[in-house]
């Protein structure tokens, strides 16, 4: 069965480092995100990415974040300087699009996770 | 603006105890809602999903109805397992580009 692939599986990093954390979604879906998790509570929507360009994004996607498609397969996540509170699980996820046109099921398809330690 | 509420857990159970955990959403327009669950050290994974009012899904014996009259969307099981120890998330979908979870339910099972 397709799966969404995320490497690493975990990283620590120093404060001030750069991150970039790589995702390969499914391959015929479309729609492309990254949520995170902090402390294993409450999955926080970052960025949405469609047609090679962010649909939507949210107040924690502030200037250190940015996210490519460099080529037809990998997601990639840069957070260009960390802080001590980017320390999370991030999650990649993808969707389909559905018979009925653009908008499909809902239906996301998660990653297994890359933690992230920033000391 | 559109959000889920999820009772807090954590929810200590019995093997073979009736289950309940509580959602309700707050949108516009009609979503479709979710339920995900999440086992230790794994990513999220859909248990079930309900695209339009009174519509039930079901799923390894858990189930939900899309109640729109009280705007909720309900997690049932009649009979727990250990197995199903688990952080159960709600969520919701409006046809856009986000999908919106709730703060998640820890369920713990005993045997």
């Amino acid at each position: 069965e397709p799966e969404v692939t995320q490497t690493p599986s975990h990283q620590v990093t120093q404060m001030g480092q750069e991150v970039i954390l790589r995702c390969v979604p499914i391959s015929n879906h479309l729609y492309f995100y990254w949520y995170r998790q902090i402390l294993g509570q409450k999955v926080e929507f970052l960025v949405s990415f469609y047609n090679n360009e962010i649909s939507e994004k949210s107040e924690i996607f502030d200037d250190q974040f940015s996210v490519e498609r460099p080529d037809g397969s990998n997601f990639t996540l840069k957070i260009r300087s960390t802080k001590l509170e980017d320390s999370a699980m991030y999650f990649c996820a993808s969707r389909p699009t559905g018979t009925s046109g653009i908008s499909g099921t809902g239906e996301l398809f998660f990653g297994e996770g890359s933690r992230l330690t920033v000391l | 603006g559109n959000s889920v509420t999820q009772m807090e857990g954590p929810v200590t159970l019995s093997e073979e105890a009736f289950l309940t955990i509580n959602c309700t959403y707050t949108a516009t327009g009609y979503p479709s809602l979710f339920w995900y669950v999440q086992y230790p050290g794994e990513g999220l994974q859909l248990l079930l999903k309900a695209t339009k009012a009174d519509d039930k899904g079901s799923n390894k014996g858990f189930e939900a109805t899309y109640r729109k009259e009280t705007t909720s969307f309900h997690l049932e099981k009649g009979s727990v397992q250990v197995s199903d120890s688990a952080v159960y998330f709600c969520a919701l979908w409006t046809g856009g580009f986000k999908t919106i979870f709730g703060a998640g339910t820890r369920l713990f099972v005993k045997a």
